[in-house]
């Protein structure tokens, strides 16, 4: 069975802080990770990843992937209050050949304090 | 409108009742998925749909559920017998074909269950 596992589960920072929050995972047959963001509501893609070692970045949001590890970080610079959210990391693995499953961690709460 | 929709946005329901959620995907997105979301938890997988074949379904998923997608369009999950364990929303996300995959799944804004 496929798992990822975040960490950690809450973090409370203030304005301007830096974080990182961070993603392990085991799946079958790797294909990519993926990012969201989930406030009182449906989650919000962010980033997709597939290759190690390349950074994704959108404003001051960047991610990196390391398969050889099986991990991600998601790093959020300069937070502010609107960061407030469920950030869901999920691995997308190949069952059956070409089918393809989604499978999300529980999450990190990140609550940003003014 | 060209979002992922979901009707009931809520349901309440005596235990021991059917109910059934349906969700009409991004038109031309052909892989659709069902999750379960609880408080504190990410979404739980619950099955997939590739057009009209449903290829994939949670071991965890008891028989009370079953989903359909006729048609490759919208799709329906189906609980019977509803228990107050099946409280939680229910998330449906569409997808385009592997041959446009962004990778990015759309989410609808959910059926949320609440059973008594």
């Amino acid at each position: 069975e496929d798992k990822v596992v975040q960490s950690p589960l809450s973090l409370v920072v203030h304005e301007g802080d830096t974080v990182t929050l961070n993603c392990s995972y085991e799946v079958t047959n790797f294909r990519s990770l993926l990012w969201y963001k989930q406030e009182k509501k449906a989650p919000t893609f962010l980033f997709m990843l597939t290759s190690s070692g390349i950074e994704k970045k959108s404003g001051r949001l960047s991610s990196i992937l390391d398969k050889k590890e099986l991990f991600s970080i998601l790093n959020i610079t300069a937070t502010q209050t609107g960061d407030s959210a469920v950030y869901l990391c999920a691995v997308e693995g190949s069952i059956k050949g070409s089918n393809y499953k989604l499978t999300f961690g529980k999450g990190t709460l990140l609550t940003v304090n003014p | 409108d060209t979002g992922v929709s979901q009707n009931p946005r809520h349901k309440i329901t005596k235990r021991g009742q059917n109910v059934t959620f349906r969700c009409d995907p991004i038109s031309e997105h052909n892989r659709l998925y069902w999750y379960r979301q609880t408080l504190g938890q990410g979404p739980e997988f619950l099955t997939y749909f590739q057009n009209e074949a449903q290829l994939e379904k949670s071991r965890l998923l008891s028989d009370r559920f079953s989903a359909e997608r006729p048609k490759g369009s919208f799709s329906t999950l189906e609980i019977q017998r509803t228990e107050q364990g099946d409280s939680a929303m229910y998330l449906c996300a569409s997808r385009p074909g592997l041959a446009v995959n962004t990778g990015e799944l759309f989410f609808g804004e959910g059926s949320r269950l609440t059973v008594l």
